[in-house]
């Protein structure tokens, strides 16, 4: 079965520090996809990234990258020079095949903390 | 952008009522989803559908249902609500295919007393 692991459960940090969300995912597919979402008090999920299977580059939008590594599951988050904006859950989110990719399986979520 | 907005941010209702949850999208979006949202439980899926009339259990469908009458909304019921359906509800929609990401709407904080 696909799982999802966020085993950060919190993470505080003071403003400007670097922070990493770590995510693991189990399948036995060779095809899937992964995605980060973020969840902001207001509590709307809002799509950060989508990474297919077959593309290992690493990602960077501004002070956000993602680090993608097949060799040990894992699709890591980081966010460089924390603000306090970034204060949110964030969830990771893997397909499922099976359904056509239509369906999402998510982990915990990770609540990062950005205190001023 | 893609909108999608759930009827109600917050809804108190008694251990029995008949609970509707609306949401609608409108951008013209094959799939609709419904989850529920629990401290250290992450999302987990009510109901999914890719198509009007059609739906499909997801992981947790015990003591709902949901309505599909027209592509753009999707509705969700509690026939029988019951205080361990005191959760957050947040509905969902994404193009049919591949790897497509979901769009979310702000979710509903339902209560029951």
């Amino acid at each position: 079965a696909q799982k999802v692991t966020q085993a950060q459960t919190e993470i505080s940090v003071v403003e400007k520090e670097d922070v990493t969300l770590d995510c693991v995912y189990e399948t036995r597919d060779t095809t899937y996809y992964l995605f980060w979402y973020k969840q902001p008090p207001s509590g709307e999920l809002v799509f950060l990234i989508r990474r297919n299977s077959f593309d290992e580059q690493n990602e960077i939008s501004g002070r956000y990258s993602w680090n993608f590594q097949k060799s040990t599951s894992s699709f890591n988050f980081t966010i460089t020079a924390s603000q306090v904006v970034d204060s949110a859950v964030y969830f990771c989110a893997l397909s499922e095949p099976a359904t056509g990719f239509q369906k999402l399986v998510f982990g915990t979520g990770t609540r990062l903390l950005v205190s001023p | 952008d893609v909108k999608v907005t759930q009827s109600s941010r917050y809804l108190v209702k008694r251990t029995g009522e008949k609970v509707f949850l609306e949401c609608v999208q409108d951008m013209d979006h094959e799939n609709m989803f419904w989850y529920r949202q629990d401290p250290g439980l992450g999302l987990r899926l009510i109901y999914f559908s890719y198509d009007v009339k059609m739906k499909e259990k997801g992981d947790i469908p015990e003591g709902y249902s949901v309505s599909r009458e027209k592509k753009e909304r999707f509705s969700l019921i509690l026939e029988s609500a019951s205080t361990n359906q005191t959760s957050m509800y947040l509905c969902a929609s994404s193009l049919s295919g591949r790897g497509y990401e979901q769009y979310f709407g702000p979710g509903t904080r339902l209560t029951v007393t």
